[in-house]
């Protein structure tokens, strides 16, 4: 059975920390990995990867992924308390998505 | 960018009865509309996928005759829930694209808070 499994589950910084929001997946038809940013109602994408080693940044954040190691990793710098949400990793499995269980991101002022 | 709105965005019904959820794409024509379940805690979970005019495709374990999903136009899909009962209890989320079924491009509604008594 397909999976993602995000880690960690939950994690509390503050302002200016750095965080790293990992994301491993086990899928039959890959063809790319998604972030979402999800506070309180509906995600937005933040990202979407299809090629091992290639870096997209938007602002504080940016994301790499590994495909020979099956995980991607995404990071935020210089945290603001805006930052704070869930992310969710999602994996485009033939055209559907299977969506990790998301890291909870608290940032403290 | 592109709005996709949901009515209600919270529902609390009694059990047994029937409850139905819109998606409307606002400013796009939606070719494809998914729609998702989230347990608390848990991930979202693609319930079906629906195609303006065309019969939903259910991933498996999810009973089509429970969950009635309509895609009428290409602005709008239904998902009904009959016969809610507690279980039924979740956050149901819809999502839409307007090239037919690439996920980088789908967008969310703000979710619907179904409660079941």
């Amino acid at each position: 059975e397909d999976k993602v499994v995000q880690s960690p589950l939950s994690l509390v910084v503050h302002e200016g920390d750095t965080v790293t929001l990992n994301c491993s997946y086990e899928v039959t038809n890959f063809r790319s990995l998604l972030w979402y940013k999800q506070e309180k109602k509906a995600p937005t994408f933040l990202f979407m990867l299809t090629s091992s080693g290639i870096e997209k940044k938007s602002g504080r954040l940016s994301s790499i992924l590994d495909k020979k190691e099956l995980f991607s990793i995404l990071n935020i710098t210089a945290t603001q308390t805006g930052d704070s949400a869930v992310y969710l990793c999602a994996v485009d499995d033939d055209y559907k998505l299977s969506f990790g269980a998301g890291t909870t991101v608290t940032v403290r002022a | 960018g592109a709005v996709v709105s949901q009515h209600p965005s919270r529902v609390i019904c009694k059990s047994g009865t029937s409850v139905k959820i819109e998606c409307r794409s606002l400013d796009f024509q939606a070719t494809t509309m998914f729609w998702y379940r989230q347990f608390p805690k848990q991930s979202l979970m693609l319930m079906a996928t629906s195609n303006e005019g065309s019969k939903a495709t259910y991933e498996q374990g999810v009973e089509k005759d429970k969950f009635l999903i309509n895609h009428a136009s290409l602005t709008l899909s239904t998902l009904t829930v009959t016969s809610a009962h507690p279980e039924d209890s979740s956050f149901y989320i819809c999502s839409a694209n307007s090239e037919g079924v690439r996920t980088d491009t789908q967008y969310f509604g703000p979710g619907t808070r179904l409660t079941v008594l």
